[in-house]
């Protein structure tokens, strides 16, 4: 069983939905969460960081952690066709250190 | 937030040459380095941990003579491939861990993508 599971799509959903991707681990001792959006041939690029359980809201995206479940997901409103790309769940046990991480998740948002 | 820099974004080599890719990291000073490699639709695989001042701690499987890590300033590591092969060629890309609102948080590089010939 791998440490983080993610489907690895592709989703696809029309303009202007909300999308809801998720992650399940397994490792309890994870403690910090993180949300990357990777373009196709480009380095992933961080876009939501939460430590602990809850909600963190960030202007479309909002992440949320349950780790009573060990379950992460990422809320994206009002989607454009700008934010078809894969996202990346990843966690780490301290803050900074080495990232485990889920396989990666392709959106596509059509016109 | 914060900046790292890969260069070179993209390199072709012969097989058996070395070719070496640098990471730095522009505004902050980076302690820690890591470096990964991605094949085509995968995720990241991580190959080692780079702090400055000291030897690459690299994961199961990744051969350490073969894939040469320097991390001699804050600001800057560096991955060689040495006689490299066709099956070296795939997007190698790095994450410094950065200090900034929330703590540690890592960055990532823009990727460098091999290609041996």
């Amino acid at each position: 069983q791998k440490e983080v599971e993610q489907d690895p799509g592709p989703l696809s959903v029309p303009e202007g939905a909300i999308v809801s991707l998720n992650c399940t681990y397994s490792n309890s001792a994870f403690q910090y969460f993180m949300w990357y959006r990777q373009y196709s041939r480009k380095g992933p690029e961080l876009l939501m960081y939460t430590y602990s359980s809850g909600n963190k809201e960030d202007g479309r995206f909002t992440a949320q952690v349950d780790k009573s479940s060990k379950y992460i997901s990422l809320f994206i409103r009002d989607s454009q066709p700008s934010d078809s790309a894969t996202y990346l769940c990843a966690m780490s046990t301290g803050g900074g250190n080495k990232l485990t991480f889920g396989t990666g998740t392709q959106l596509k948002v059509e016109l | 937030g914060a900046v790292v820099s890969q260069h070179p974004s993209r390199v072709i080599c012969k097989s058996g040459t070395s070719v070496k890719i640098e990471c730095r990291s522009l505004d902050f000073q980076a302690t820690t380095m890591f470096w990964y490699r991605q094949f085509p639709k995968q995720s990241l695989m991580l190959m080692a941990t780079s702090n400055e001042g000291s030897k690459a701690t690299y994961e199961q499987g990744v051969e350490k003579d073969k894939f040469l890590i320097n991390h001699a300033s804050l600001t800057l590591s560096t991955l060689t491939v040495t006689s490299a092969h066709p099956e070296d060629s795939s997007f190698y890309i790095c994450s410094a861990r950065g200090v900034d609102g929330e703590g540690n948080t890592i960055y990532f590089g823009e990727g460098s993508w091999l290609t041996v010939v």
